[in-house]
């Protein structure tokens, strides 16, 4: 089955610094890979997806992924944070062909500072 | 944008009790999850639901737990006699038909069993 590993629980990072949120995926197929954003008391936010193409795939609020099949990871970034970006990060990861089940990280807190 | 909405946002009951939580996904997808969340840690997978039928379910979701579009916009999830450890964020979502599609959650239902 379809599984995702991000190493750190916790990633903190000056305003106007550039961060990155780790992800490594596991599956048997070609990966679907999704990144989403949780705020407080809040349902998750979709933020970027790669299925296919381009390894540097953008999405909202400035944020972007790079898929490293290689390396089996698909890490987010963002050049320059923002406080506002304080908040939780869920990689996720769906095989190809399945429509069900999406597998999700445990997360990971970034907390950015002024 | 349209959205997926989830009632109650909390809701609390009594150890053996049984639970209903509702959500209204986005009307053009075709494709119904529930997944749950503990103390705002892992986002874990429960069930999916295509064709008025459950796709795939975790082992988390037991007999305890069903399923259910009792018509054309509502989507169900039952707890028939809930636990202290039922107690989670349930975040209901819908996708379009391609496993490609991202998942669009609703704002969850907080549930406490006391």
């Amino acid at each position: 089955a379809q599984s995702v590993a991000q190493p750190e629980d916790q990633v903190n990072v000056a305003e106007g610094n550039p961060l990155t949120v780790k992800c490594t995926y596991s599956v048997s197929g070609n990966p679907y890979l999704f990144w989403y954003v949780q705020y407080p008391n809040r349902g998750l936010q979709f933020l970027l997806k790669y299925i296919t193409g381009d390894n540097l795939v953008k999405g909202s609020y400035g944020f972007e992924a790079e898929f490293n099949k290689s390396q089996t990871s698909f890490h987010l970034k963002k050049p320059s944070a923002l406080v506002s970006d304080s908040a939780l990060y869920f990689c996720a990861v769906r095989e190809w062909n399945n429509n069900n089940d999406m597998r999700f990280g445990a997360g990971t807190r970034l907390t950015v500072k002024p | 944008e349209p959205e997926v909405t989830q009632t109650p946002s909390h809701q609390v009951t009594q150890m053996g009790q049984e639970v209903i939580l509702r959500c209204v996904p986005i009307s053009n997808h075709l494709y119904f999850y529930w997944y749950r969340q503990i103390l705002g840690q892992k986002v874990e997978f429960l069930v999916s639901f295509y064709n008025n039928e459950i796709s795939e379910k975790s082992e988390i979701f037991d007999d305890q737990f069903s399923v259910e579009r009792p018509d054309g916009s509502n989507f169900t999830l039952k707890i028939r006699s809930t636990k202290l450890e039922d107690s989670a964020m349930y975040f209901c979502a819908s996708s379009e038909a391609l496993s490609l599609s991202p998942l669009h959650f609703g704002n969850g239902t907080r549930l406490t069993v006391t």
